[in-house]
């Protein structure tokens, strides 16, 4: 089984829909990461969370909002989705700061 | 703030030949640098890490990469292109700034064609 995984894998959906995407991890880190990407842009940092207690945000974080159930569970939603959401939204995991970050699958979300 | 620069968005090479994916940073503390790799429909595998031992890193698949503090460079190469090598190839970079501690800064990607 993978380490990290995300659900859903695909999803299409409608401007002004409520939607979250879940990530969970078997490697018993404590720091999780959701990044989105877009074509050209590389990956970039929507939210980090370093344990259960400790919820940051990264440099485009606006429309977004996360929560970390558990250390093993950290959810992305957005509240209102727009199109210019649409992207691929990937999480990590990190047991250290110079570490690196295992990745999960993606999710690849369509705003309509 | 830290930041990553990869050069040519689009990179081809013949099966046989040379890889070279060139990647520079900015970094105002000593960096940790890495390069992952994203086959299609995949998330983001390690290819190899940097992180202050020797400035010449080896990582899986026949990939090297060679710090250059001087040129504030980390590119990525492979003596020998496979097909199997076709995919996207991500330089990241973190460090001890205050800011940027357990965060990574990704460089735009790039491309990588093999042609047989």
């Amino acid at each position: 089984d993978a380490d990290v995984t995300q659900t859903p894998r695909n999803r299409i959906t409608k401007t002004g829909k409520r939607i979250m995407l879940e990530c969970s991890q078997t490697k018993g880190h404590d720091r999780m990461y959701w990044y989105r990407q877009d074509p050209g842009l590389g990956l970039r940092l929507i939210y980090y969370s370093f344990d259960v207690k400790d919820i940051n945000k990264g440099e485009i974080s606006d429309g977004y909002s996360v929560s970390r159930q558990a250390q093993a569970k950290f959810s992305l939603s957005l509240e209102s989705a727009i199109p210019n959401q649409t992207a691929l939204y990937f999480c990590a995991t990190s047991d250290g700061g110079f570490r690196e970050q295992y990745f999960g699958p993606g999710t690849r979300l369509t705003v309509t | 703030a830290q930041s990553v620069t990869q050069l040519g968005s689009h990179v081809s090479v013949s099966e046989g030949a040379l890889v070279l994916l060139r990647c520079n940073y900015s970094s105002s503390v000593p960096p940790y640098l890495f390069w992952y790799v994203q086959y299609p429909n995949q998330g983001l595998q390690l290819l190899l890490k940097y992180t202050s031992a020797a400035t010449l890193v080896k990582g899986i698949n026949g990939f090297e990469a060679e710090f250059k503090k001087s040129e504030t460079s980390f590119h990525l190469t492979k003596p020998s292109a496979h097909m199997s090598d076709a995919a996207e190839y991500f330089c990241a970079v973190t460090g001890d700034d205050g800011t940027s501690y357990g965060k990574l800064t990704f460089g735009q990607g790039t491309i990588l064609t093999v042609h047989p």
